[in-house]
């Protein structure tokens, strides 16, 4: 099945403590991203990598991290999460072409106390 | 990237056809036009997509005019669980990031 894995689903953690949210796709997509949503804010685009070893910034990308070691693999990266950072994460993946459709993991909800 | 304007919320009744319009003034010739519908604490659902004219599936239809400047999203006979936010994307997927604006709310109501 094409499935978009995030974990973890839900984490609540304490100012300072780094953390990774994993993200796992199985379709070889060559595109990758990641996004936050917050009450009223909608989708804010946090990374994104067009390929592996080749990652840019989003809209909101202070405070994270990504890497693209491999094809199928996307972590974020919350070296030192504050509590603005409690949010919704999601992350999603695509073909590389004009004509396709992102697949969306099931979100992470984060909680930074 | 195309930059889209779409309503921030829209109310319906059930059993009611529902159409979403999303204006795409400076769209390029690559780009295509895809709606994305999101219920929520889930992941954004691809719903349809196009580039031109009509395209219909067994969700919805995707209404393009000949100038591309806007597209409307259609949905037949809307229920309450179609109750979501609904989001046009304009844009050259093998060339740009996947970038989504507020979208609409739509409320389905009994």
């Amino acid at each position: 099945e094409a499935q978009v894995t995030q974990n973890p689903r839900y984490l609540i953690t304490v100012t300072g403590k780094k953390l990774t949210v994993t993200c796992s796709q199985n379709m070889n997509h060559e595109y990758m991203s990641w996004y936050r949503q917050d009450p009223g804010l909608g989708l804010r685009q946090i990374y994104y990598s067009m390929n592996v070893e080749v990652t840019d910034k989003g809209d909101v990308p202070e405070g994270y991290k990504v890497s693209r070691k491999e094809k199928r693999n996307f972590p974020l990266i919350l070296e030192s999460p504050s509590p603005n950072q409690t949010s919704l994460y999601f992350c999603a993946s695509s073909h590389l072409r004009g004509n396709t459709e992102a697949f969306f993991g099931q979100g992470t909800r984060l909680t930074v106390v | 990237l195309a930059k889209t304007t779409q309503p921030i919320s829209m109310d319906s009744y059930e059993g009611q056809e529902v159409n979403i319009t999303c204006s795409h003034n400076n769209i390029a010739t690559n780009d295509y036009i895809t709606w994305y519908q999101q219920f929520p604490s889930q992941g954004p659902r691809f719903i349809i997509q196009g580039y031109k004219t009509k395209v219909t599936n067994e969700v919805a239809s995707l209404f393009i005019p000949a100038d591309r400047k806007s597209s409307t999203l259609s949905l037949p006979r809307v229920s309450l669980s179609d109750t979501a936010v609904y989001y046009c994307l304009v844009g050259d997927q093998g060339n740009t990031p996947l970038v989504f604006g507020k979208g609409t709310r739509l409320s389905v109501i009994a």
